[in-house]
């Protein structure tokens, strides 16, 4: 069965530093890795999706990667600025079908920007 | 704006109350999923609509019942709901099929309480 797992559970940074975020799983077959942020009681946004062929996923200031391999994955923030401030979660879409197909979650990393 | 709605945003019902919340999405996608957030949880597969056939359901209390009368509609009836069942639903959507981006969007969520 499919666990994800990220760490920190909780990260405060000062605006303007480089910050790593941290995504484990369990069974590296998977078909894509998928990052999203959550602000307080709204929905998730997706910010980028790895397919399982590929290594990094760049969008602005967010870079992507994974390491099927080893099960990781990491987003990258650069010059962090507090309206980066949101939960940032973590997703694996399983390669088989029916219930190993569905995304994953891990529980989020709550990451603050201090002004 | 991700191109999935959800209605209503909060919702307040009592233990022997009847409510549905409904989810729309606009982005041709051909699969539905209905998520539970809970504090301090990751999120949990509810239920997964492939073609407005049920494929997943996880396990989840008869107290919900989804519906899913077309690929852009999806609902998830409540009755008879418990306190602990007060949570952020969410809704998603995506392609499905190995030849397809499946990037999974989600509306902005049902805040439900439940008295």
């Amino acid at each position: 069965k499919q666990e994800v797992t990220q760490i920190p559970a909780a990260l405060s940074v000062p605006e303007g530093e480089n910050l790593v975020l941290n995504c484990s799983f369990t069974d590296s077959a998977i078909y894509n890795l998928q990052w999203f942020r959550q602000d307080p009681g709204k929905g998730l946004t997706s910010l980028l999706l790895i397919q399982s062929s590929q290594r990094e996923q760049t969008s602005g200031r967010l870079n992507a990667s994974l390491d099927k391999s080893s099960g990781r994955s990491t987003l990258y923030i650069a010059a962090s600025q507090p309206g980066d401030s949101a939960t940032y979660l973590c997703a694996v879409k399983g390669r088989g079908g029916g219930s190993q197909g569905n995304l994953i979650f891990g529980k989020g990393t709550k990451l603050s920007v201090k002004p | 704006e991700t191109g999935v709605t959800q209605t209503p945003r909060h919702l307040v019902m009592g233990m022997t109350n009847k409510k549905s919340l409904k989810c729309e999405q606009h982005l041709g996608h051909n699969a539905m999923y209905w998520y539970k957030q809970s504090a301090k949880k990751p999120l949990e597969l509810m239920f997964v609509y492939n073609f407005k056939e049920q494929t997943e359901n996880n396990s989840v209390p008869s107290r919900f019942s989804p519906e899913c009368p077309n690929s852009s509609h999806l609902f998830l009836h409540l009755h008879t709901l418990q306190p602990e069942d007060s949570a952020l639903y969410l809704c998603a959507s995506s392609h499905t099929g190995t030849a397809m981006n499946t990037e999974a969007f989600f509306g902005q969520g049902t805040r439900l309480t439940v008295v």
